[in-house]
């Protein structure tokens, strides 16, 4: 169970344009969802908390405008990388808290490379 | 703020032989989630362990086993009869409820693991 699914796995874009990447999960509902980036040989670092028919909360200097974060459903969460430039390639990787309680960890998705050429 | 530090950037075992990575964090909560995660090449978080604050008992899972002290914010993951298969990047993170639903995941650097035939 507490299954993630993060599509796509991998994506290549022209600088300029805007790539969306989702996060599902399969067989709970998560009203919180959460966006990490990850940069090679380094750990991951929160860019956003997701929550579901609200506004996400976002971590200092990570730009609103332009990792857009829409959790339109307790299944769905979205980032959307706008206008997007080389400097923004890397790997985002999504996660949703699983059930059973309050020590329920997070469970995370396959992750997406992202690739701005 | 919370702060989860991993000292081993980098370690080696020999397979079959056992392993203690280490983990240190720093907090002023009583209420929190320590957990190791494990990220293979592949990239996919894989939940290894987890501890409950408030649970003086070591938590088991098979080969892996952590030894938590609390008083001294330390929780290291031992890994015994080592694999192939347990070549990665482990993390350790701190969860600490927010209220609400919400709580905040902190994350280690990372120890890059090598088992060695």
């Amino acid at each position: 169970g507490a299954v993630v699914s993060q599509h796509p796995s991998w994506v290549i874009c022209k600088s300029g344009t805007s790539v969306k990447i989702e996060c599902r999960s399969l067989d709970f509902q998560a009203t919180t969802m959460f966006w990490y980036r990850q940069f090679p040989k380094q750990s991951l670092m929160l860019m956003a908390t997701s929550n579901e028919g609200s506004k996400a909360t976002y971590e200092q200097g990570v730009e609103k405008d332009k990792f857009l974060i829409n959790h339109a459903s307790l299944t769905l969460s979205t980032l959307t990388v706008t206008s997007a430039h080389p400097e923004d390639s890397s790997f985002y990787i999504c996660s949703a808290r699983g059930f059973g309680g309050r020590n329920s960890p997070l469970h995370f998705g396959n992750g997406t490379r992202l690739t701005v050429t | 703020a919370q702060t989860v530090t991993q000292s081993q950037p980098e370690m080696s075992v020999q397979e079959a032989e056992t392993v203690t990575l280490s983990c240190t964090y720093d907090t002023s909560e009583s209420n929190y989630y320590l957990f190791w995660y494990k990220q293979p090449p592949s990239r996919q978080m894989i939940l290894v362990i987890r501890q409950e604050a408030y649970k003086q008992q070591n938590a088991t899972e098979n080969r892996f086993s952590v030894n938590f002290q609390k008083a001294a914010k330390s929780f290291s993951l031992k890994i015994s009869d080592s694999q192939l298969g347990d070549t990665a990047m482990y993390f350790c993170a701190f969860m600490k409820p927010l209220g609400s639903g919400s709580y905040q995941l902190t994350f280690g650097k990372g120890t890059k693991l090598s088992v060695i035939p």
